[in-house]
């Protein structure tokens, strides 16, 4: 079975761009959260999908968005980048979200110069 | 307001030895728990997890201990091997939250060396 998928690998915006960033889950799998990591913060909560709504947000601004499309893959949207946007944007991928374990893809690599 | 915390940034063993690695937290309503190795620019690797109703929870080398009473969890790795060298993070859920949301710690650094 293939694992979570993200595209693309890296990523080179400037100030003020914005960015999709796409994720495709487990095949099965219908809950997709999406998660930011930097040195600093650490990893933490963006938001997280089931069945194309979105079921739970963590605390960052609006200009983190995103979607889930019937066949479970997801996108997230960074609009009027910030140079403190630049992460690693994962995203994990479980059958219902709830109490279960989650299963990582490799990651987008953001970079905002 | 951490609620999740592995104040251990790092931690070095010897190769063949027992790893302990410890994490705990302050939100009384989380009820499973999961560790996971990250490997630089890679996504983290789920390892072992453990319900809140149980103490323990047993997958070959990794044993995972949990302590309601004292909100703290702990990951045994017996025995080490250089290639558990990585970044290990404990994370949570609340089943009250009914989504997939984990908080995470801030990771520990294992170094096994040979």
């Amino acid at each position: 079975k293939a694992g979570v998928t993200q595209t693309p690998r890296y990523l080179i915006k400037t100030r003020g761009q914005q960015v999709t960033l796409s994720c495709s889950p487990i095949s099965g799998h219908r809950s997709v959260s999406w998660y930011q990591q930097t040195p600093g913060q650490g990893l933490q909560f963006l938001f997280e999908y089931f069945s194309e709504t979105q079921r739970n947000k963590g605390n960052f601004p609006g200009r983190f968005s995103g979607r889930q499309f019937s066949n479970s893959r997801s996108e997230m949207n960074v609009s009027t980048l910030e140079l403190g946007d630049s992460a690693l944007y994962l995203c994990a991928s479980s059958f219902s979200g709830d109490q279960e374990t989650q299963y990582f893809g490799p990651g987008t690599r953001l970079l905002v110069l | 307001d951490q609620q999740v915390k592995q104040n251990s940034p790092s931690l070095s063993v010897q190769e063949g030895r027992i790893s302990i690695l410890n994490c705990d937290y302050t939100n009384s309503m989380f009820d499973y728990f999961l560790w996971y190795k990250k490997y630089p620019a890679e996504g983290p690797t789920f390892l072992i997890s453990i319900s809140s109703i149980k103490d323990k929870n047993e997958d070959g080398r990794f044993t995972v201990f949990l302590n309601k009473s004292a909100k703290h969890l702990s990951l045994h790795i017996v025995p080490s091997q250089p290639g558990d060298s990585a970044v290990y993070f404990c994370a949570a859920s609340a089943r009250s939250s009914n989504t997939g949301k984990l908080i995470f710690g801030q990771g520990t650094t294992l170094q096994v060396k040979p």
